[in-house]
């Protein structure tokens, strides 16, 4: 079944305790990208990747890293997390870039 | 960067009725539209996209309309159903340099009425 899977669903961290949540696809795309989704402001990009080796910053890439090392994985990284980190966080991917996005269940964040 | 508006934030419609969500952006280099529909607790999923060079795509009860002059886009619903019900996302993206940013708007909330 093609899908895009993100883990874990539900975390609870405490403030600075580096964390990655991680993605995967098994559709072959080659665009990736990293959203939060907080009540009010609707869904901001974090980053995105149009390839391997290739991410380029989102509206809201302040506290977050990523990485593209195989076309399947997009891994998203916190290293040093913070209270407003708290959201939910969407990974989703694309065949190209201006084509519809495959979400994934979404990871629910909590940083305490 | 691109800054995209959507109104209303929230709408009601009876059921049977058309149902219009607007949404401007600022960028004039963004070329692609896409809406999305996101049910409670749910993914996003999307419902239709409109590049630049098309001022109007439809896809049954859908619509979506594109000024690329006025920077407005607009999503059409007729005939509402209460499976309708959800909230709406507009999103914008240009392509210049390579870029495939893609920037949304805050939501509307359809409530569709029996």
């Amino acid at each position: 079944e093609a899908q895009v899977t993100q883990n874990p669903r539900y975390l609870i961290t405490v403030t600075g305790k580096k964390l990655t949540v991680t993605c995967s696809q098994n559709m072959n795309h080659e665009y990736m990208s990293w959203y939060r989704q907080d009540p009010g402001l609707g869904l901001r990009q974090i980053y995105y990747s149009m390839n391997v080796e290739v991410t380029d910053k989102g509206d809201v890439p302040e506290g977050y890293k990523v990485s593209r090392k195989e076309k399947r994985n997009f891994p998203l990284i916190l290293e040093s997390p913070s209270p407003n980190q708290t959201s939910l966080y969407f990974c989703a991917s694309s065949l190209l870039g201006h084509s519809p996005l495959h979400f994934g269940n979404g990871t629910r964040l909590t940083v305490t | 960067g691109e800054n995209v508006e959507q109104h209303p934030s929230t709408l009601s419609v009876q059921e049977g009725d058309s149902a219009v969500i607007k949404c401007t952006y600022s960028d004039s280099a963004s070329n692609y539209f896409p809406w999305y529909k996101q049910e409670l607790g749910k993914r996003p999923q999307l419902i239709i996209d409109i590049r630049s060079n098309v001022g109007e795509k439809k896809d049954q009860r859908i619509a979506v309309t594109l000024n690329k002059t006025a920077k407005h886009f607009s999503l059409h619903i007729t005939e509402t159903q209460p499976e309708d019900s959800a909230v709406y996302f507009c999103a914008a993206s240009p392509s210049g340099a390579g870029s495939y940013q893609l920037t949304f708007g805050k939501g509307t909330k359809l409530s569709v009425i029996p």
